[in-house]
């Protein structure tokens, strides 16, 4: 077990509405990374949030927001869903920024409808 | 080009055999190189990271030709336990995951 959290485990939502995905990162790790990954796709990174500061983005679409917390646990927001978002989200914590080992998550498998 | 490229797969392969996954990378900068595995419907697990010389895990062998930008997993003495999808991690100043090499390991 990696010690990083997410909740909740499946969601499904309606087109158009909106959805928070919660991570609590490992004890020590102070940076959070967001990834969606899509069936038969490897992990697409969203965001990366460091010490509470969003720190690199991926080419996703400003609906796609995040917070980290002071505790570095970390929340994903997306707005306005659409079919396409469909997808496996998921949370990785590290030690840092860059070169350094994530941990993931078991993941939020989010149905679009 | 895509900025990390695997070959998909399957790999099927019987057990006790050896097998290799190769993965290219396009961007010469890179710094920071992983294989992660990952089971059918779970998160991706660490397998082990890559160093510029070369490293060894058990059955495991990593490698990392910078002059060719691709880093290889070498796989030695397949177990039926083995089978998984490898994905292939590079990192600069963000980590870009290749699409995974489906590996089967078979009895």
């Amino acid at each position: 077990e990696t010690g990083v959290t997410q909740s909740p485990t499946h969601l499904i939502k309606t087109r158009g509405q909106q959805v928070t995905l919660r991570c609590s990162s490992q004890s020590g790790h102070n940076t959070v990374s967001w990834y969606q990954q899509a069936l038969g796709q490897g992990p697409q990174f969203i965001f990366q949030y460091y010490r509470e500061e969003e720190n690199g983005r991926g080419n996703f679409p400003p609906r796609f927001s995040g917070l980290q917390f002071p505790n570095y646990s970390s929340e994903l927001n997306v707005n306005a869903l659409e079919l396409d978002d469909s997808a496996l989200y998921l949370c990785a914590s590290s030690l840092g920024q860059t070169g350094y080992e994530q941990y993931f998550g078991p993941g939020t498998r989010l149905t679009v409808t | 080009r895509k900025e990390v490229e695997q070959d998909p797969g399957p790999f099927k392969v019987p057990e006790g055999a050896t097998v290799a996954f190769n993965c290219t990378y396009s961007n010469s900068a890179s710094q920071s190189f992983f294989w992660y595995r990952q089971d059918c419907r779970k998160e991706p697990k660490l397998l082990m990271s890559v160093y510029s010389s070369g490293n060894e895990d058990g059955r495991f062998t990593a490698q990392l030709n910078r002059a060719s930008q691709y880093i290889s997993l070498l796989i030695r003495d397949s177990k039926l336990s083995d089978s998984a999808t490898y994905l292939c991690v590079v990192g600069y100043q963000k980590v870009t995951f290749g699409i995974g090499t489906k590996l089967q390991v078979i009895p």
